[in-house]
């Protein structure tokens, strides 16, 4: 699976949209880019996935560069509870693998009243 | 949320003595996974099941074993607890292993052996 680099530490007023950014610049065609945030000392939370096009879901909306290099996580109104560390991972989308999700060291949000 | 529970969700218990932990899942999801979270580490995958009876090892997985009797449950059994496997475990489920469903996590069991 392909490399993420994302940044250690972001801030967002609370209220204001949430931008995380994601780059995944050896990403291959056939993997899917995945958003997960983990709240402390609870298990990880899907957010949200895509291939090329853009998605949005209830939580958020997930914009896919053209060129797939890289992704941005949109949290359109940041609440409090939205402080969280937040993952970019990649995952191949074919079968034959072992599923693993390889969690890096992730973009931790703080969301400031 | 998706269904899945864990237990016990804390467990403290002493080096050398077998420890089983529980995944109950109510989703009738084929796969299940377990991981193990430390500090530097972040989630590491120690074993998982792609059906009844069906396992296979992750990248961390000596001195666990696993066993899934029926869909719902997948335990993961420490034969003789080390303090090396003080960790915060979850479990995750995925209807398939491709990249294209998502796997769903349990709230976790914090274990600490001493």
């Amino acid at each position: 699976d392909a490399k993420t680099t994302q940044p250690p530490s972001m801030d967002c007023a609370e209220g204001r949209a949430a931008n995380l950014p994601c780059n995944h610049s050896t990403i291959s065609g056939n993997e899917y880019v995945y958003w997960y945030r983990q709240i402390h000392s609870q298990g990880p939370q899907y957010i949200i996935h895509g291939l090329k096009n853009n998605e949005t879901n209830e939580m958020a909306s997930l914009i896919i560069t053209e060129d797939r290099k890289s992704s941005t996580l949109i949290l359109p109104h940041a609440t409090l509870r939205d402080t969280a560390v937040y993952y970019c991972i990649v995952r191949v989308r074919g079968s034959g693998n072992t599923g693993k999700l390889i969690f890096g060291q992730g973009t931790t949000l703080q969301v400031k009243p | 949320d998706a269904g899945i529970t864990q237990s016990p969700r804390h467990k403290v218990t002493e080096t050398g003595t077998p420890v089983t932990l529980r995944c109950h899942q109510t989703e009738n999801h084929r796969y299940m996974y377990w991981y193990r979270q430390d500090p530097g580490h972040g989630l590491r995958l120690i074993h998982y099941s792609y059906g009844v009876k069906d396992t296979d090892k992750g990248e961390v997985s000596d001195g666990y074993s696993v066993s899934r009797s029926k869909t719902e449950d997948f335990l993961l059994t420490l034969e003789s607890a080390t303090s090396s496997q003080t960790s915060v475990y979850f479990c995750a489920i995925s209807e398939s292993e491709g990249g294209s469903q998502p796997q769903h996590f349990g709230d976790g069991t914090r274990l600490s052996i001493l």
